[in-house]
């Protein structure tokens, strides 16, 4: 199985600051990354796919980079209601894996 | 937008069989694959399987001893059945929606059931 790892796994920030959220695969991934937001009591939602491609609706302050076996999201300007979780995702592999996430706290 | 939301038992005693029901609105069941997907502190999220819309299926081999997904278009709905449940099955349970031409990007999500096994 291909390892997703996501360190730290939570991080204290304010609003209006730029905030980056790396990923790590434990091997090759090319751009087969997705990335998920989380609040509690809500369901998931995909913010970007393919490594760097916003879903729609997403605002233009999330932005994905990287390929191969590191990446980033970056959150140009944190909002009030970006304080979440986020998970990366690979799905290079057929068995698709999930990072354990990052917490992005007041 | 495509709704689901997770239906079933929140407390299962350890050796029965979870059932859990993903009921589908807004939307029509066709051309999708129909996933669940679980998470816990010890193992965090974890792909279960999915059932296509038009009926295969494709499990987690961690897992594809015990579990079964089927799908009702007809009611809109898609299952999971887990059998000999452990403590180590205590999780969050999802479903969640991929499209036809990416099966393992998941557009749309329930909000989640706790399901606990305890006797």
């Amino acid at each position: 199985d291909i390892q997703m790892t996501q360190s730290p796994s939570s991080l204290s920030a304010s609003v209006g600051d730029r905030v980056t959220i790396p990923c790590r695969a434990s091997q090759n991934i090319r751009n087969y990354l997705n990335w998920y937001q989380r609040k509690p009591g809500t369901a998931p939602k995909l913010l970007i796919y393919s490594a760097s491609t916003l879903q729609g609706g997403v605002p233009s302050r999330f932005r994905g980079t990287g390929s191969g076996t590191d990446f980033t999201l970056t959150i140009t300007s944190l909002h009030p209601e970006d304080f979440a979780t986020y998970y990366c995702q690979q799905y290079y592999s057929s068995l698709p894996t999930f990072g354990g996430g990052t917490k992005v706290e007041i | 937008q495509v709704q689901l939301k997770e239906s079933g038992p929140g407390l299962v005693k350890p050796s029965e069989t979870l059932s859990l029901t993903c009921t589908v609105s807004g939307g029509s069941m066709d051309s999708s694959y129909w996933n669940w997907i679980r998470q816990s502190p010890e193992k965090g999220l974890e792909w279960i399987g999915y059932v296509f819309y038009a009926g295969s299926t494709n499990y987690n081999p961690s897992l594809k001893s015990r579990v079964s997904i089927s799908i009702d278009r007809s009611k809109n709905l898609f299952s999971l059945k887990l059998n000999s449940m452990t403590a180590a099955d205590t999780a969050f349970y999802y479903c969640a929606r991929a499209n036809n031409s990416s099966p393992r990007l998941y557009v749309d999500w329930g909000q989640g059931t706790l399901v606990t096994v305890s006797s």
